[in-house]
């Protein structure tokens, strides 16, 4: 098993592009998450999914948007991308929800100028 | 929502010594307590958690303690290695994962 794949590794945006983070799976987890990590601050949750076609926000969703058509993709959207989105981006992936191990992708490094 | 807070922020020890690492909540409905670890360059990985129900979980040199009515929870690693350098967050979920801000141990 490959584990939770994302791409890309590394981005540079200029302010007010867009992009599409992947993230894919391929162990049939239900659960999705997308989350940022910045600096000294830990890990804020995005967005996640329960299931294909359900989807719902986190702590931080602004500027951010998600589609699950599949059980294992993923993908995060970021429209018209500003420096405050600049981050560490991670998704995850679990059999349930609450409770449960989170397993992790290796991480987009995005940078907004 | 819940709050985490985690402390130190930084952590040196000399290889061979115990180090820990503390984690407070304020949601007392929070009912599993993950540890993560994260090296350079890499997501988090989980090296243990414990649920509300137990309060102490030990796997090889790692343990964590639970203190239910204090609402707060903690990290040993005995016999630190050079390998044991890296990042490591704590977490309380009841539903939504909310995690520490990390703590980045070195292991000399």
């Amino acid at each position: 098993n490959a584990g939770v794949t994302q791409t890309p590794k590394f981005r540079i945006l200029k302010i007010g592009q867009s992009m599409t983070l992947q993230c894919a799976q391929d162990m049939n987890h239900n659960y999705m998450y997308w989350y940022r990590q910045d600096p000294g601050m830990g890990l804020k949750l995005i967005y996640y999914s329960v299931g294909a076609g359900i989807t719902d926000k986190g702590e931080v969703p602004n500027g951010y948007n998600v589609s699950r058509s599949t059980t294992e993709d993923f993908p995060l959207r970021l429209e018209l991308a500003a420096p405050s989105q600049t981050s560490v981006y991670f998704c995850a992936s679990s059999t349930q929800g609450g409770g449960h191990e989170q397993y992790f992708g290796p991480g987009t490094r995005l940078t907004v100028t | 929502g819940e709050n985490v807070e985690q402390h130190p922020s930084t952590l040196s020890v000399q290889e061979g010594d115990s180090a820990v690492i503390k984690c407070t909540y304020s949601d007392s409905a929070s009912n599993y307590f993950p540890w993560y670890k994260q090296e350079l360059g890499k997501g988090p990985q989980l090296i243990i958690d414990i649920r509300s129900n137990v309060g102490e979980k030990k796997d090889q040199r790692i343990a964590v303690t639970l203190n239910k009515t204090a609402k707060h929870f903690s990290l040993h690693i005995t016999e630190t290695q050079p390998e044991d350098s890296a990042v490591y967050f704590c977490a309380a979920s009841r539903g939504d994962m909310r995690f520490g801000a990390g703590t980045r141990l070195t292991v000399k």
